[in-house]
């Protein structure tokens, strides 16, 4: 099946820093998502980016589909940024397929 | 999010025993989907559906059970709990139309 990578696994940031975290997956996909797991486990949808890029905030989404990877960017980073962020994608079964995630700590 | 809740939120149970997991959605979404969250297996798909009376099995369906009566209730069944059914449940629904996923809070039951 598809394969989904993800780096780093943890990064560390001081608050107002910028990062990008990098999602790559093994075959063509027509569905891509990034999500970001809070400390308190909810689950938010970020971005649905099977190509292209979008923007939203301090958030955005890049997806080099032929190249077969996406990355997300976090500018100006907030403590309330910390969390999990998921990339997860779809090869056309009803199967989304998540990476491990990338733990993101923001220190004040 | 105020359109799926999930219930209970927590759970602890003796191994052997049946569990029922319950989902419920106020969006009509005709898909609807049960993950388990482990340490360093991340998400992965347990069951889904893709309507009432229509579903199917994920990659971790072993074990588990789910039914789908009504659009807006997808119950997730652990017929005979085991230890290695500790893990937390999350509930997600989709449309077509954004391709957007909204999980629930998740259920975090306890196998003992």
């Amino acid at each position: 099946g598809i394969q989904v990578e993800q780096s780093p696994p943890d990064l560390i940031l001081q608050e107002g820093a910028n990062s990008t975290l990098r999602c790559n997956f093994s075959d063509s996909v027509n569905n891509l998502q990034w999500f970001h797991q809070n400390p308190w486990g909810q689950l938010i949808n970020l971005f649905y980016i099977p190509s292209g890029t979008k923007q939203n905030g301090r958030l955005s989404a890049t997806t080099v589909a032929t190249e077969r990877y996406s990355l997300l960017y976090i500018s100006s980073s907030q403590t309330t940024d910390s969390g999990v962020y998921f990339c997860a994608v779809r090869d056309g079964s009803e199967k989304l397929v998540f990476g491990k995630g990338t733990k993101l700590t923001v220190n004040p | 999010d105020a359109g799926i809740t999930q219930s209970p939120r927590h759970k602890v149970t003796e191994t052997g025993t049946p569990v029922t997991l319950r989902c419920h959605q106020t969006e009509n979404h005709r898909y609807m989907y049960w993950y388990r969250q482990d340490p360093g297996h991340g998400l992965r798909l347990i069951h889904y559906s893709y309507g009432v009376k229509d579903t199917d099995k994920g990659e971790v369906s072993d074990g588990y059970s789910v039914s789908r009566s009504k659009t807006e209730d997808f119950l997730l069944t652990l017929e005979s709990a085991t230890s290695s059914q500790t893990s937390v449940y999350f509930c997600a629904i989709s449309d077509r139309v954004s391709y957007g996923y909204t999980f629930g809070s998740g259920t975090r039951l306890t196998v003992v």
